[in-house]
């Protein structure tokens, strides 16, 4: 079965620090595109960062300088290192396949993460 | 950044009834087009993807048409868990973007 497992959210201070991981079955992570998606509370989609299967990084003006997006191909595994978070950073971050035509087919069930003191 | 503009941005409807939601983009976005469906508390789904071809084993009632800066997104016959939250997302250029949603509620 294909499937997306995310983990790694959870509460942290402003300026904090926090990695996503986003495990996959039935797939192989390294030979497709690969992005994050965000939803604030009550919010609309926001997509975040893409890594592409050549290693091609992209990220939203909004995230960019302070989110890295990477893979574990030994783990087939996708990560999302978060620093210098924002309270705006709270959202449920979705992992999502792009392995037809770019388009997200394959999501994960989402990892909420709350920037709070 | 291209800007996604769904409408409406809700709309009630019966089980049965055709509904077309559109989404229109700021520049052409040639077919680089997708439609996602999301229920509450859950991930979004693809429905439709380039435009116009529907995502296995996505229902037949669920069609979409359009390019350039146009499109639609048309439910040709209500059922009951159809009644959610869609949205239309450009693939065209980064960053990617998403219009900001129609949620379809039972009249």
């Amino acid at each position: 079965e294909v499937q997306l497992v995310e983990s790694g959210g959870g509460l942290v201070q402003p300026g904090g620090s926090l990695r996503l991981s986003c495990a996959a079955s039935g797939f192989t992570v390294s030979s497709n595109y690969m992005s994050w998606v965000r939803q604030a509370p009550g919010k609309g989609l926001e997509w975040v960062s893409v890594i592409y299967s050549g290693g091609s990084t992209y990220y939203a003006d909004s995230v960019k300088g302070r989110f890295t997006i990477s893979r574990d191909n030994s783990k087939n595994t996708l990560y999302l290192q978060m620093n210098s978070l924002r309270a705006e950073d709270t959202a449920v971050y979705y992992c999502a396949s792009q392995r037809t035509d770019d388009a997200f087919d394959i999501w994960g069930q989402g990892t909420m993460v709350t920037v709070s003191s | 950044a291209i800007r996604m503009t769904q409408s409406p941005s809700s709309l009630s409807a019966s089980t049965g009834d055709r509904v077309t939601i559109t989404c229109r983009a700021s520049q052409g976005i040639s077919s680089y087009l997708a439609w996602y469906q999301q229920k509450p508390g859950k991930a979004p789904k693809l429905l439709i993807y380039a435009a116009s071809t529907l995502q296995s084993g996505v229902p037949s009632r669920f069609s979409g048409s359009g390019s350039g800066t146009d499109f639609t997104l048309t439910i040709s016959c209500l059922q009951s868990e159809d009644f959610a939250t869609y949205y239309c997302q450009q693939y065209y250029s980064f960053p990617y973007t998403f219009g900001q949603g129609t949620k379809l509620e039972i009249k």
